[in-house]
């Protein structure tokens, strides 16, 4: 199968630090890689997507400056929430892109619960 | 530019009745469909994928879906539920990136 993993599963910070999340796809190579995030009770929004040695694409609206993305090699991105405050608070979710012939599939990890005090 | 829409929030059904959670679409362009599960305070799971050929799509844990481009829909079905089936299903189609559903809360009822 295709697996992705997120570290840390959960977080608890102070308002004004910054915290960093890891999306491993583990047992294949991903050029691209998607963060999203989700509020309790609604569906997922992309944030950005993020592609192996270039700059993120953030969706309209997202804060490149706040949420930080670096995808570094091709089995790990990582997404910086910068300065954080009680509304970044949220479950944050990355997927992992594979391709298999003409299809690209997203494949997800199983989420970080962050909550800022 | 997509969109998808499902039509419920929430279903109730008892356990090992038949289930069916719908999802509408719309694209300009060819798409492929999905339908994930995601338990609480976990990920999401792929449980089956419309790619092209048979409309009907047999998918994990029982579930299959039917592609009716007519109609734009891509509703999943279960013949008979179990408690273990109580999550959150989201519809989603695929362009140029993935657009997610609202979602669908399936309460299995003992």
């Amino acid at each position: 199968g295709a697996v992705v993993s997120q570290h840390p599963s959960w977080v608890i910070c102070k308002s004004g630090t910054s915290v960093k999340i890891e999306c491993r796809s583990l047992d294949f190579q991903a050029t691209t890689m998607f963060w999203y995030r989700q509020f309790p009770k609604q569906s997922l929004m992309l944030m950005a997507t993020s592609n192996e040695g270039s700059k993120a694409t953030y969706e309209q609206g997202v804060e490149k400056d706040k949420f930080l993305i670096n995808h570094a090699s091709l089995t790990l991105s990582t997404l910086t929430v910068t300065s954080a405050h009680p509304e970044d608070s949220s479950f944050y979710i990355c997927s992992a892109q594979r391709t298999s012939g003409r299809l690209d599939t997203q494949y997800f990890g199983p989420g970080t619960r962050l909550t800022v005090l | 530019a997509q969109s998808v829409t499902q039509l419920d929030s929430q279903v109730p059904v008892f356990e090992e009745a038949p289930v069916e959670l719908r999802c509408n679409y719309s694209s300009s362009v060819s798409v492929y469909l999905f339908w994930y599960v995601q338990y609480p305070n976990q990920g999401l799971q792929l449980l089956l994928k419309y790619l092209s050929g048979s409309t009907l799509v047999k998918g994990i844990n029982g579930f299959e879906a039917e592609f009716n481009k007519s109609q734009t829909s891509f509703h999943l079905r279960k013949p008979s539920v179990h408690i273990s089936d109580t999550a959150e299903y989201f519809c989603a189609v695929s362009g140029n990136k993935l657009v997610f559903g609202a979602g669908t809360i399936l309460r299995v009822k003992s």
